[in-house]
This record gives C-alpha cells, structure tokens and sequence, in this order.
C-alpha cells in the first residue's frame, strides 16, 4: 500500500519549458489535489478533482492545467514554466466523507524554473 | 473566499514547556478545521482537527479549540519535546462536499530546545 506516489521529485525546467507532474492513489479516494508550498505562504490549492470526471480551479490555477485521467491518477501540468512557478508541489488525496476528511499527501516534487 | 492567518510565524520554546499557535478564518460558512505537521523535507501530516459543533478536542498532548463567535481556533501543545519541532499548518474548510477543499494558513515554525 504505497498511498500517495508523485513523480518527479526534483526537476529543473527553463522558462518557457512545458512539463507533467504525475499523481496516483492506491486507497480509492474520491478526492484529489494539487497544493503548492512556498516559503512564508503556507500550501495554497492549484485545482481539485472531487470525483473522478470533474475538476476545479482553486486559489492559484493560473498557469496551470489538470487532469482527472483514472479514479487513481490526477495529472497537473505546466504549459509553459514561468521563475513564478518554482516551488514545492504536492498532490494529495481523501475519501472525503462525514467521516474522513483526512488528506494524505505524497511526497513533494521540487520544481526549479530558471 | 476563505482567508486564513496564522500566528506567529516561528516560535521557540524550552522543551517541557507549552506552545500555542493561533488561526483566524474568515469565513463564517467553514465548519472543519484540521491541524497539519510537517517535519523537515517531509510531507505534510494531520496531527488533529476539530469541528464546528465541537468547542475543544485533545489528543494526549495537543489540543484545539475553536471560538466560532470570533472566528478563530487554536492549537495548543502540552510538554513538548525535540520531535515536536516542525512547521505546523492551521486549516479550514466548508462542508458538502467541500471538506477536502482546504485553505491553509501560512505555518508556524516551532523550535523545541532540550
């Protein structure tokens, strides 16, 4: 049971350059997320997908793109990186009940836009 | 939407000692209220979360406590110890469907010195 997995953990990108970050979950939560974390600034939701089939913009979309491929994945992408976007991303996902509203993160990709 | 202040930023304690970080929101519609611990290079992990129907829960040693009236709730830590020290995060979100959709507070550095 592996949980949250999110892929890369590091990349280096230049301006201009497009990318994929790749998220699963294992734990056949409905809900998926993408946070970013900068320093000072806490983690900030990009877009979420509360079900498989729908997604949502959240407090920082712009420049940023999602896809809810599977019930297990959800994709975020980077058409074309911006120095603004160098950050620490992380996907999470939950059941998103009454009862468990718990978020489980991954990992974190580091992401450095030169 | 929803803002969320969290204070202070860092805080520094003797171990033994108690440590207590303070969250406002500003969204009288929001009803769950989690408390997230990240360790250093670490992903972000839920320690404790409270309700709107509840006025205080603990947890051995943390506790929250939330004052609907004034909109804030707090996180408060009882003889702390080394591994205590990490960046906590205050959370806060609305119900229906929305619990996963979380807005995060901008996290409290807490040193504990031995």
């Amino acid at each position: 049971n592996a949980g949250v997995t999110q892929t890369p953990k590091f990349q280096v990108l230049k301006t201009g350059q497009s990318m994929t970050l790749q998220c699963a979950q294992d734990m056949n939560h409905n809900s998926m997320y993408w946070y970013r974390q900068d320093p000072g600034m806490g983690l900030r939701l990009i877009y979420y997908s509360a079900s498989e089939g729908t997604t949502d913009k959240g407090e920082v979309p712009n420049g940023y793109n999602v896809s809810r491929l599977n019930k297990r994945e959800f994709s975020l992408r980077l058409e074309s990186a911006a120095p603004s976007q160098t950050s620490v991303y992380f996907c999470a996902s939950s059941a998103q009940t009454a009862a468990n509203e718990k978020l489980f993160f991954g990992s974190g990709t580091q992401l450095s836009v030169l | 939407g929803e803002n969320v202040e969290q204070h202070p930023s860092t805080l520094s304690v003797q171990e033994g000692d108690s440590a207590v970080i303070k969250c406002t929101y500003s969204d009288s519609a929001s009803n769950y209220f989690p408390w997230y611990k990240q360790e250093l290079g670490k992903r972000p992990q839920l320690i404790i979360d409270i309700r709107s129907n509840v006025g205080e829960k603990k947890d051995q040693r943390i506790a929250v406590t939330l004052n609907k009236t004034a909109k804030h709730f707090s996180l408060h830590i009882t003889e702390t110890q080394p591994e205590d020290s990490a960046v906590y995060f205050c959370a806060a979100s609305k119900g229906s469907g929305n619990t996963g959709k979380l807005i995060f507070g901008q996290g409290t550095t807490l040193q504990v010195k031995p």
